[in-house]
Formats: C-alpha cells, sequence, structure tokens
C-alpha cells in the first residue's frame, strides 16, 4: 500500500515570496491533516478536512495560508507571502476518517525562508 | 495545548527494555492515551493507543494506571532503530474540532549500543 505523499521536499526561498505544497493521501482516506513542525518542537495541526470540507482551521494563519483539497483527494497548502517564521517542515497526514487511532504521516516539505 | 508531561530524554540499553513515562492528570473519561513516534527527518508513525486497559501489540505495551493520571509506554526489547522523539497524547474521540493531537515536545529516547 502506498503511503502518503508530499512534494516537494525541500524549499527555499526569500521572505515575502509565495510557495506552496502538494499532498496525496492514501487512497481511501477521508481525512487529511496538515501539520507545521518548528525545529524542536512536536507538529502542531493547521488545519483538518474531511472529504473536500474544512473541520478545523482554527491554528491556520488565514492572513496568508491558505489550502484546499478539490475532489476531496490530493491537497495543497500555499502561504503567499512567506515570513522567516513559516521556517519548518509541513506534514500532511490521512485517516479513514476524523475519529479513526491512527493518522500516517508523509515525509514532509522542509521550508526554509531566507 | 498539550495536556501531557514527558521527561525531554531518556537513554536505554540496546537490548532492554525502554519505559517511557506520561503525566496525564486532566485527562477526562472519554480520552484516550495515544503513542507516537518520531525517528529523525520522518513523520510520525503511531505506535499504540488504549482508554484504561492495558494494551499490548507488536511494537509495544502500554499501561495505564487505575486511575488514568499517568502511563507508560514500554518496548520491551529496544533496538538501534527505536532512537526517536517519542510522543503521548491525549485526546478525545468524535468530531469536535477540540479532538485534535496535540503533540507536545515528546521524550527523545537514545538507545545505546
Amino acid at each position: 500500500e502506498a503511503g502518503v505523499a508530499q512534494s516537494p521536499r525541500y524549499k527555499i526561498i526569500e521572505k515575502r515570496q509565495s510557495v506552496a505544497f502538494w499532498c496525496n493521501p492514501i487512497s481511501g482516506h477521508a481525512t487529511l491533516y496538515w501539520y507545521q513542525q518548528i525545529l524542536g518542537q512536536g507538529p502542531k495541526l493547521l488545519i483538518q478536512f474531511q472529504n473536500n470540507g474544512v473541520v478545523d482551521d482554527s491554528q491556520l494563519p488565514k492572513d496568508r495560508f491558505s489550502a484546499e483539497r478539490l475532489k476531496g483527494v490530493d491537497s495543497t497548502l500555499k502561504i503567499q507571502p512567506a515570513k522567516l517564521e513559516d521556517s519548518a517542515v509541513y506534514l500532511c497526514a490521512s485517516s479513514f476518517g476524523v475519529s479513526y487511532n491512527e493518522q500516517f504521516f508523509g515525509p514532509g516539505t522542509r521550508l526554509t525562508v531566507l | 495545548d498539550a495536556k501531557t508531561t514527558q521527561p525531554p530524554s531518556m537513554d536505554c540499553a540496546e537490548g532492554r527494555a525502554a519505559n517511557l513515562p506520561c503525566n496525564h492528570s486532566t485527562i477526562s473519561g472519554n480520552e484516550y492515551v495515544y503513542w507516537y513516534r518520531q525517528i529523525h527527518s520522518q513523520g510520525p508513525q503511531y505506535i499504540i493507543h488504549g482508554l484504561k486497559n492495558n494494551e499490548t501489540n507488536e511494537m509495544a505495551s502500554l499501561i495505564i494506571t487505575e486511575d488514568r493520571k499517568s502511563s507508560t509506554l514500554i518496548l520491551p526489547h529496544a533496538t538501534l532503530r527505536d532512537t526517536a522523539v517519542y510522543y503521548c497524547i491525549v485526546r478525545g474521540r468524535g468530531t469536535n474540532t477540540g479532538n485534535q493531537f496535540y503533540f507536545g515536545t515528546g521524550t527523545s529516547l537514545t538507545v545505546i549500543p
């Protein structure tokens, strides 16, 4: 079974530029999550989708971050414009449903903002 | 915010049992205890979860105290590949927005040859 795919794996941009990350969850998983992990900290949930609807985006900085999950499969997370403090690893995860115990994580995208 | 407290780091000799403690004194009756681990440069990986009974699977055992205010994850025979950050998470089930996984900073386990 293929795991959660993410691209790119690494990205370096300058502040005020925009960037987008892509995630393809495990086939059949209805729930998709985006996490931000700053160096030395645990992952922090940014947004959670159930199919193509948003379940929780309370911790998403909506002035610069946006995410979509068209057709309830792939998802894209965008930052526009980026700030230095956005340097982090962005992790995508998926699960069968909101209440399921196990989230499957992708390898993450390491973003460096200069 | 994280509802758990874990030691920041621990060492364990290879082949010995690794016992990772977690305090969750404010856990409520419908909240589960989950354990995930994150090996360097990888995404977190699910290990085990439980409500109030002890649980065991092919990776680990989870011991939850009778009052549910603390738990211990046991890796029975630690190997070098078990070196990782281990996260203890308390979470309710259901579709409420409060049922997020709060990872905290975890315990960095180093298995020593």
